[in-house]
């Protein structure tokens, strides 16, 4: 099992511009997360998703859109970027419920001038 | 709402020690289960420890354990006989009574560990 990979790993966008971060998990987990880390901060959750075809808003969603067509699958979009933007996005991903630990991927370092 | 604290910014400690890392949380939730993470200077975050709000012994994995004091709501993180390794960020996360409920982190801690 590859676990939970994100694509790009690093990307500098310019102000406006727009970009998809991919992220892929193999384990067969219904649940899966997007967070936000600020330089020496705690994780914020921008979307969530139960399971293919259901999304939520978490804590900062404004800015961003994401869709889950399969249960692999949890692409987050950024629609035209912000130098507010610039942090590092982690995807995670779960099975349901309880002592279900989430599994995160190694993360992509976003930057934007 | 849920929120989790974690009042220690940074700590320093000697090799070998004990720490304690502190987490408070609040919730209104009678079912939930609360995570620490542990993310080194290379960025990845490494699940530690888990602890239930129903379970009734305080959880233990390795030189981890849990402190659960659920009167108080805190659940702080015991690291026994530190290692120069331990040196990270370390994260207090909780997971709310319904089953899709979203996972929340605290802001950290930074722990560094002394030769």
């Amino acid at each position: 099992n590859a676990g939970v990979t994100q694509t790009p790993k690093f990307r500098i966008l310019k102000i406006g511009q727009s970009m998809t971060l991919q992220c892929t998990q193999d384990m067969n987990h219904n649940y899966m997360y997007w967070y936000r880390q600020d330089p020496g901060m705690g994780l914020k959750l921008i979307y969530y998703s139960v399971g293919a075809g259901i999304t939520d808003k978490g804590e900062v969603p404004n800015g961003y859109n994401v869709s889950r067509s399969t249960t692999e699958d949890f692409p987050l979009r950024l629609e035209l970027a912000a130098p507010s933007q610039t942090s590092v996005y982690f995807c995670a991903s779960t099975l349901s419920g309880g002592n279900n630990e989430q599994f995160f991927g190694p993360g992509t370092r976003l930057t934007v001038l | 709402a849920q929120k989790i604290t974690q009042t220690q910014p940074g700590m320093f400690v000697q090799e070998k020690e004990a720490v304690t890392l502190d987490c408070t949380y609040d919730t209104s939730d009678q079912s939930y289960g609360l995570f620490w993470y542990k993310q080194p200077s290379s960025g990845e975050m490494i699940f530690l420890i888990y602890q239930g709000s129903y379970d009734e012994q305080n959880a233990t994995e390795g030189r981890y354990s849990l402190n659960f004091q659920k009167a108080r709501k805190s659940a702080n993180l015991v690291i026994s006989a530190s290692q120069l390794g331990d040196s990270a960020m370390y994260f207090c996360a909780m997971r709310g009574e319904n089953r899709d409920d979203k996972i929340i982190f605290g802001k950290g801690t930074r722990l560094h560990i002394l030769p």
